[in-house]
């Protein structure tokens, strides 16, 4: 079946630096790659997502790559900010069975 | 907010009780999940209905039963639990059932079985 891992499971940067997170995917199928935000006592909420038709995809400071041969996809934070502290999950669609496999989560923490 | 309630947010239970979590979306959606969050794994699917059908059943043990009155209304009913059971349940709805749906989570319910 699907799998989505994900990496680091925790990441520390520097308020203003950038903060890269890592996943990769096993269904070469998969065609839809979301990102979730979850902060502290929230469920998960979407902040960016991406098909498989496009490389890349900006959102002010938040952009994702795929890399549909190599099935990578990243997220990228740049300027980063103490709001930005959270746990965030990629997912990606398992579309023999019509849902959406979650990695494990990345834990970032942004120091002053 | 999400437009996706949950109640109650926090719930502690013997392995013998019986109890229900229940869920509410106010966005107008067809499809609602459960999810398992446990810590350090990945959010595990439960559930799915969509039109009120139960279209995904992960493998989940029968001691947790779902029910899905309505397109808006989602329970977890809960019986005879095992303390491992003790995790975030999450609540969450999409327009549709399929794998490219935006899907809107509720605040989880935070579950303790002793």
């Amino acid at each position: 079946g699907e799998n989505v891992e994900q990496h680091p499971s925790t990441l520390s940067v520097q308020e203003g630096d950038s903060a890269v997170i890592k996943c990769t995917y096993s269904d070469s199928a998969s065609n839809y790659f979301p990102w979730y935000k979850q902060e502290l006592g929230k469920g998960p909420q979407l902040i960016i997502d991406i098909r498989s038709n496009v490389g890349e995809k900006k959102d002010q400071r938040i952009a994702v790559t795929l890399n549909k041969t190599a099935k990578h996809f990243s997220l990228h934070i740049t300027e980063t900010q103490p709001e930005d502290s959270a746990v965030y999950f990629c997912a990606a669609d398992y579309s023999s069975a019509s849902k959406i496999i979650f990695g494990s989560g990345t834990r970032l923490s942004i120091r002053p | 907010e999400t437009g996706v309630t949950q109640t109650p947010r926090h719930l502690v239970m013997g392995m013998t009780n019986k109890k229900s979590l229940k869920c509410e979306q106010h966005l107008g959606h067809n499809a609602m999940y459960w999810y398992k969050q446990s810590a350090k794994k990945p959010l595990e699917l439960m559930f799915v209905y969509n039109f009120k059908e139960q279209t995904e059943n992960n493998s989940v043990p029968s001691r947790f039963s779902p029910e899905c009155p309505n397109s808006s209304h989602l329970f977890l009913h809960l019986h005879t639990l095992q303390p491992e059971d003790s995790a975030l349940y999450l609540c969450a709805s999409s327009q549709g059932a399929g794998d490219s749906y935006e899907q809107y989570f509720g605040p989880g319910t935070r579950l303790t079985v002793t």
